[in-house]
Formats: structure tokens, C-alpha cells, sequence
């Protein structure tokens, strides 16, 4: 079954480093997001992403964020300077259809020390 | 406002025992969708189901099913004999038709332990 996948599945960094997570979304799927979730929490949004561009995103998704499909098949989330309320689980989903049902990747666990 | 409330933070039951776990939402939209994701313990996260706002047929698969009411803005899934391996975190979460780019609004999940 297809699935999403992410790398790395865990990365520890110093406050100011920038991070890039990946992630390969399902193959024929055509949208794509970024979801966080801190430590124990809820599952926040992001971002959305469709042909080549944002097509949404909240209000976490500040300066310091940027996402790029850089080919046909990774999609990528950059973090330029990191803080430490950047620490948790990220997660990149894809869906087929912009209502579809949303599949989620196994998540990067970011660390931010 | 759009948003998605669990209020059971969390639940312990006994293996067999049947469980229910509730979701309430708030919409403005009249055409949306309602999932249930399960989070176990190794952190990804599963999807269970999808529905959409209007089809309020009651859906059971397997051991799992699930009650959507609209009158009440409700969507509640209930596992029936529970089993230690439907120990984990579930989330309802709320998508609409209109507006955003299909991006999911979750509930901060019920954590739902199952004790042998």
C-alpha cells in the first residue's frame, strides 16, 4: 500500500541551525501539507501546498518556515533559524483530492537544544 | 468558529470492555468531512475513517464504529472488546468544503488506555 515517508525520523539541532525535513508524498496524490505537534498535544496545520505553490498556511508558518517541491517526487520543509519552541513532531501528509482523505507520514521528531 | 472538542483527555478500560469516545465539532460550513485518527505509541498517525457531512449513516468496521449526528454536532466512535493493541491516542479532526485547501482542524485527542 502507498504510503508517505519522511526523513530523518528523528534530528537534534542547536537553537539558530537550520533544519530541512523530507518527506515523499504518495505518488499520484497532488497536495501537500506540513502539520506539527508539540509534545503532547494537538495535531496543528501548517501548511498546504499545491502545483508549486502555498496554497495555505496558519499563522506558525512564519518567516523562519519554507516549504519547496524541489522534484517530481520530495516535498520539504525548511526551518532557517531554530528556536526552541520549534521542538516536536512534524508531520508531512498528501492527499489526492484538495477534500481528500489525508494520509500522514511517519513524522520527524525535532529537537531543538 | 471552527473547531473540534474531545473531551475525554483520557480513558482506561479493561481488555473487552466496550469503549466510546466522543467528538463534538463547530462549523459554519455546511458541507464538511469528520475523520478519527489513531496515534499509538510509536507516534505516526493512522488513518481510521472519513465522512462527510451528508451522509449520516452510522458505519461499523469490525470491532470499530461509528455514530454521526448532526443535530448534535457529534461523531463519536465507539470500539467494541477492546483489545491492548487499541491502546493509543485518537483524534477526531474536521475538514470543510469551502475555503481552505483541505487542511484538517484536530481535537487535542483522547488518550485511550487498554489494560489486560
Amino acid at each position: 500500500e502507498p504510503e508517505v515517508t519522511q526523513t530523518p525520523s528523528h534530528q537534534v539541532t542547536q537553537m539558530g541551525q537550520e533544519v530541512i525535513l523530507r518527506c515523499v508524498p504518495i505518488s499520484n496524490h497532488l497536495y501537500f501539507y506540513w502539520y506539527r505537534q508539540i509534545l503532547g498535544q494537538k495535531v496543528e496545520f501548517l501548511v498546504s501546498f499545491y502545483n508549486n505553490e502555498i496554497s495555505e498556511k496558519s499563522e506558525i508558518f512564519d518567516d523562519q518556515f519554507s516549504v519547496e517541491r524541489p522534484d517530481g517526487s520530495n516535498f520539504t520543509l525548511k526551518i532557517r533559524s531554530t528556536k526552541l519552541e520549534d521542538s516536536a513532531m512534524y508531520f508531512c501528509a498528501s492527499s489526492e483530492a484538495r477534500v481528500g482523505t489525508t494520509y500522514f507520514g511517519p513524522g520527524t521528531r525535532l529537537l531543538v537544544l | 468558529a471552527q473547531k473540534v472538542t474531545q473531551a475525554q483527555t483520557e480513558i482506561s478500560v479493561v481488555e473487552k470492555e466496550d469503549v466510546t469516545l466522543d467528538c463534538v465539532y463547530e462549523t459554519r460550513d455546511t458541507t464538511y468531512y469528520l475523520f478519527w485518527y489513531k496515534q499509538p505509541p510509536s507516534g505516526e498517525l493512522v488513518f481510521l475513517i472519513r465522512r462527510n457531512s451528508f451522509d449520516e449513516q452510522n458505519e461499523i468496521s469490525g470491532r470499530y464504529s461509528w455514530n454521526f449526528q448532526k443535530s448534535t454536532s457529534s461523531f463519536n466512535f465507539t470500539i467494541t472488546a477492546s483489545q491492548v493493541v487499541d491502546s493509543a491516542v485518537y483524534f477526531c479532526a474536521l475538514m470543510n468544503y469551502g475555503g481552505s485547501q483541505g487542511n484538517l482542524i484536530f481535537g487535542k485527542g483522547t488518550k485511550l488506555s487498554v489494560k489486560p
